[in-house]
């Protein structure tokens, strides 16, 4: 049972644009959600969050938008740039369980010159 | 700082054979996590951590065992090793239960 999904395994975008990458999830009871990117060979590193009392947060370049009626989340990034290109992973807390964050399977981000 | 660090890299390991695999971290975190990450899936959580002497089950724990003697160290154990854990393993650690720092990960083969 897949709470957490990324139905876009990859997105291309042209240097400059939006990039707009989209998770949905099923359990009403995820109360923090998070954005992780990842270079091939290495960890995921923490991009950008949002509690489930807003609806919107921006960090440069990257914005989250949650609309909890839809039980969905994109990550904006604006303008895009080739040093985007990573998997993008989104993850959800279950604010009734301990430190587990469930993750999507991800998005592969290619930005092009 | 060095963040969290894992070691090996890269292994491979007959089928039925064990090994450990090492994770440190020198943030003070209290929290360390296990994931394995298998080709088009996202990450699993094995096993976790809230402290020192203090352990959980995670989604995919079977095949798997941990220890928690020390603030710092956070070792999986693989036992009997067998191909359905052939993956990519993470360790991560964190202050709150929000945003983890994870490692390089390591790249195991069981044949």
């Amino acid at each position: 049972d897949q709470q957490v999904k990324q139905n876009s395994p990859s997105l291309s975008v042209q240097e400059g644009r939006i990039s707009i990458l989209n998770c949905d999830y099923t359990n009403s009871m995820f109360d923090y959600f998070l954005w992780y990117k990842k270079y091939p060979a290495e960890g995921p590193t923490f991009l950008i969050s949002i509690s489930s009392i807003k609806d919107k947060n921006e960090d440069g370049r990257f914005t989250v938008f949650l609309n909890k009626s839809a039980k969905h989340l994109s990550l904006h990034i604006v303008p895009s740039q080739p040093g985007d290109s990573a998997v993008y992973f989104c993850a959800a807390r279950n604010g009734g369980a301990t430190n587990k964050l469930i993750f999507g399977t991800g998005t592969l981000l290619a930005v092009q010159p | 700082n060095a963040g969290v660090t894992q070691t090996p890299k890269f292994r491979i390991l007959k089928i039925g054979q064990s090994m450990t695999l090492q994770c440190t971290q020198d943030m003070n975190h209290n929290y360390m996590y296990w994931y394995r990450q298998d080709p088009g899936m996202g990450l699993k959580l094995i096993y976790y951590s809230v402290g020192a002497g203090i352990t959980d089950k995670g989604e995919v724990p079977n095949g798997y065992n941990v220890s928690r003697s020390t603030t710092e160290d956070f070792p999986l154990r693989l036992e009997l090793a067998a191909p359905s854990q052939t993956s990519v393993y993470f360790c991560a650690s964190s202050y709150s239960t929000e945003k983890l720092f994870f490692g390089s990960g390591t790249q195991l083969s069981v044949l």
